[in-house]
């Protein structure tokens, strides 16, 4: 298995700019997770879905956030507008349940820098 | 506030040295614990977990220690090796949650030849 794929591996762009970042969970995990890292804040959560669907999105910044799952093999993460704020590396993670057992797999993440 | 953290936030041991990386978590209703190593420019890997009705358990080369009393949660890597620096996370899953781990800040390990 490829693991989970994420794109771009790096995103450079100007404030006020549309960004989209992309992920492709590994084949039949049920549970795709966004995560933001920044020195500061550490790894935040900021939406998961389950089987598709958005179950908890109370991390999700503000409304220039805003995230799809459109099928069980991809997802993205959209800023509209961007701000230097925003910058940081994004990681996508999935896994097969939650629960008593529950293991992240984590992508090589998107280190997104908004000038 | 954040209800994982860390002691240590810097560790620097000697090649082959024994590592013990520390974790506090303040929330009772976790049932679920999970180690991660994540090495510069990429993402975080699963090291080893533990339930909450466990106290330790082994994997190859780390153990982890969960002492539910002072709600603390500990790795150990035997025989450290250059290959373990890296920053090492400790989570929680709260019990009924669907899934949403909450992580600790994380604390960097450099080994040293």
């Amino acid at each position: 298995d490829a693991g989970v794929i994420q794109s771009p591996r790096h995103e450079v762009t100007e404030m006020g700019q549309e960004v989209t970042l992309r992920c492709k969970p590994i084949s039949g995990h049920d549970y795709l997770f966004w995560y933001r890292q920044t020195m500061m804040r550490g790894l935040e959560l900021l939406i998961y879905f389950n089987n598709n669907v958005p179950i908890d999105d109370s991390g999700m910044p503000e409304d220039r956030f805003s995230a799809k799952m459109p099928n069980a093999s991809f997802s993205t993460l959209k800023i509209q507008p961007s701000e230097p704020r925003d910058s940081a590396v994004y990681f996508c993670a999935s896994s097969s349940r939650a629960g008593p057992n529950e293991k992240l797999f984590f992508g090589s993440g998107t280190q997104l820098s908004v000038l | 506030g954040e209800s994982v953290g860390l002691h240590l936030p810097t560790l620097s041991v000697q090649e082959g040295d024994n590592s013990i990386i520390n974790c506090a978590y303040s929330n009772s209703a976790s049932d679920y614990f999970i180690w991660y190593k994540q090495e510069s420019g990429k993402g975080p890997q699963f090291i080893i977990d533990i339930r909450s009705n466990m106290d330790k358990r082994q994997g190859q080369r780390v153990t982890v220690l969960l002492n539910k009393t002072v709600k603390h949660l500990s790795l150990q890597i035997a025989a450290t090796q250059p290959g373990d620096s890296a920053v090492y996370f400790c989570a929680e899953n709260l019990r009924g949650s669907q899934g949403n781990l909450i992580f600790g800040k994380g604390t960097k390990l450099s080994v040293k030849p």
